[in-house]
């Protein structure tokens, strides 16, 4: 089957960086997508990698390695309108979108 | 600005009532959408994708006939929720994706939000 993981949960400080993981196991891969979501509304779009390396867009940078099935989100200096749930998201060989869970992201003064 | 409007925001019904609930793609013409669910605090699950001019294709477990799409021109999706029910009470999403190449994300509307009493 495919599966996308990543935390549930993570805390970080104000002004702090975190990095966020995902590993997925899916048929076929044609892309990875990070979305950000606050509470009770929709997702917006983040970054996407479909080559192996740092894709860097200000404070945000998104890391693949495809041999490993492996992304990570990287978020510096880290203000409060932080707080969200970031979502990972494979596109398979079907050009299908498959979802992670969402990590939640707790920014802490 | 943003790429799909969704309309309405919020719906608030009685139980038995039917709710339809559009999508439109502002700047671009989208041959599919998405429709997703999502209850409080878990993550996003796609109902069905919404294919222009034929059937939408329906996930595992969606019912056809509680939840009818439409997909009447290249840039409006609609669902309804038919004879909704308390347990029907979510957050509705939907999405669209640009044509081109596959690097193109999907981009969300605002969501709706349904409470049946």
């Amino acid at each position: 089957g495919q599966n996308i993981d990543q935390p549930t949960e993570m805390t970080a400080t104000e002004g702090a960086i975190v990095q966020i993981n995902c590993t997925y196991q899916t048929s076929g891969f044609n892309g990875l997508f990070w979305y950000q979501q606050h509470a009770g509304e929709a997702p917006t779009f983040l970054s996407y990698n479909v080559l192996d390396g740092l894709e860097e867009k200000g404070r945000f940078s998104s890391f693949l390695s495809r041999s490993k099935g492996y992304s990570y989100l990287l978020l510096k200096e880290l203000q409060m309108k932080d707080s969200a749930s970031y979502l990972c998201a494979v596109r398979d060989s079907n050009y299908q979108l498959i979802w992670g869970a969402g990590t939640k992201l707790i920014i802490k003064p | 600005g943003a790429v799909v409007s969704q309309h309405p925001s919020w719906v608030i019904c009685k139980s038995g009532t039917s709710v339809k609930i559009e999508c439109r793609s502002l700047d671009f013409q989208a041959t599919t959408m998405f429709w997703y669910r999502q209850f409080p605090k878990q993550s996003l699950m796609l109902m069905a994708t919404s294919n222009e001019g034929s059937k939408a294709t329906y996930e595992q477990g969606v019912e056809k006939d509680k939840f009818l799409i439409n997909h009447a021109s290249l840039t409006l999706s609609t669902l309804t929720v038919t004879s909704a029910h308390p347990e029907d009470s979510s957050f509705y999403i939907c999405s669209a994706q640009r044509p081109g190449s596959g690097n193109q994300p999907q981009h969300f509307g605002d969501g709706t939000r349904l409470s049946i009493l």
